[in-house]
Parts: C-alpha cells; structure tokens; sequence
C-alpha cells in the first residue's frame, strides 16, 4: 500500500523558517517524482514544485512564488522528501500536501500558519 | 503566469456522464501540458485520478478517464456514482512548472 504522511506543521512567526517532511512508503521511492502542493483555506490548490526521480538526476523545478524561499529535497535512503521553507510569509499559511505525481497518491497534509 | 480554467460547478444523475473540461490562457491545451487530475472530498482528502492527460492512476475506477477535446482537456466520468460528488482540479504543465484551475464542484444527484 502506497502512503505518504507529511509532518512539521505548525505555527512560525514572519520571517522565519520551517522544514516539512514527507515519510512515504510502498513504493519504490526513487522511480517517482514528488511534488509539494499547498491549499489556503478556502481557497484553490497552488503547486509548489517537484522533484525528479533518478532516471532524471534528481533535479527541481519550482513555483515562481517559492522560487529562492523554499527548496525541495530527498533522503533516497530513508525515502523522505523535504521541503525547507524560509523568509516566511503570512501568505504562505496553507495547509501543505506532498504528493507523488500530481495525478497518483498524495498524503493527508500538514498545516503551516505564519502569524506574529 | 498562465491561467488554467474550469468550470466553477456542474450537475449529474447517478449512472450519468459528465465531462470537465480544463483550459489555458495560454492557447490549446496539448499532450505537452501533461494535464493531471485530482479529486478533493471532504476533509480535504485528495486523491490523483489522471496523469500524462489520460493514464489513470493505480485503484481509479474506469469510469473516470481524462483526454483532450478540441483545445481543452477533460475528464469524464461515465456512470457517475454518488461518491463521485467531490471537487476535481486540474494541473497543466508549462515547460518548468505546473499551474492548478479553480476547481469544478460535480454534484451528483
């Protein structure tokens, strides 16, 4: 059984910094891409970038909006994808989704509020 | 930023078709865009349904298929089944990113 289960939500003040984790199993991990989507509430899902898998050199592609702020990353021994998020925003409260393809298994969220 | 339409709310009857439709500001949607599609139900539970435009994803039911119809992509659910009532999003790909539409509300009833 294919699961994915993001963690290290929580609450963070304006400008500082977090890492979230995604702890997947059932797969092999490093045949997939895997992206981070996040969701605002009550609001439409934004993609934040991916990852590539091995066949593809592990490379990133990221969200304009993200892009320099957060970084995507992943432990192929422990098949864990990051994302590190800094300068943080009041913007970037959402609840945070990783996901493997954006059209496959994607993990039940971790809630990230940025407020002083 | 390319902007990625669809439709804010469409209607069903148990065993009927609907077809949702995504659209780029960009022009015609092509296999290049990779379109995906993603089901939300309550409590947020997203499930993939269709990556690469038209290949279903492990465990999805077949009456969900994705494909592109004139210049857009679509997902069709054929026999729609009342747990099909959810919101759908779809993501287009543009060379280095993905772009997500608004969502579409399907209703079935």
């Amino acid at each position: 059984e294919v699961k994915l289960v993001e963690s290290g939500g929580g609450l963070v003040q304006p400008g500082g910094s977090l890492r979230l984790s995604c702890a997947t199993s059932g797969f092999t991990f490093t045949d997939y891409y895997m992206s981070w989507v996040r969701q605002p509430p009550g609001k439409a899902l934004e993609w934040l970038g991916f990852i590539r898998n091995k066949a593809n050199g592990y490379t990133t592609e990221y969200s304009a909006s993200v892009k320099g702020r957060f970084t995507i990353s992943r432990d192929n021994s422990q098949s864990i994808l990051y994302l590190q998020m800094n300068t943080l925003r009041a913007e970037d409260s959402a609840t945070y989704y990783c996901a493997r393809d954006i059209g496959g298994e994607w993990g039940q969220g971790t809630t990230l509020t940025v407020s002083s | 930023q390319a902007v990625v339409t669809q439709e804010s709310a469409l209607t069903t009857s148990p065993g009927g078709t609907v077809i949702l439709t995504c659209r780029s500001s960009t022009g015609a949607v092509t296999t290049s865009n990779y379109a995906n599609w993603v089901q939300e139900k309550p409590d947020h539970l997203f499930t993939g349904l269709i990556g690469g435009t038209s290949n279903r994803a492990p465990g999805v039911p077949v009456r969900f298929s994705g494909s592109l119809i004139g210049d857009k992509a679509a997902l069709t659910i054929t026999g729609a089944q009342t747990e099909d009532d959810a919101m759908y999003f779809c993501a287009l790909w543009y060379s280095t990113h993905f772009v997500f539409g608004g969502g579409t509300k399907v209703t079935v009833l």
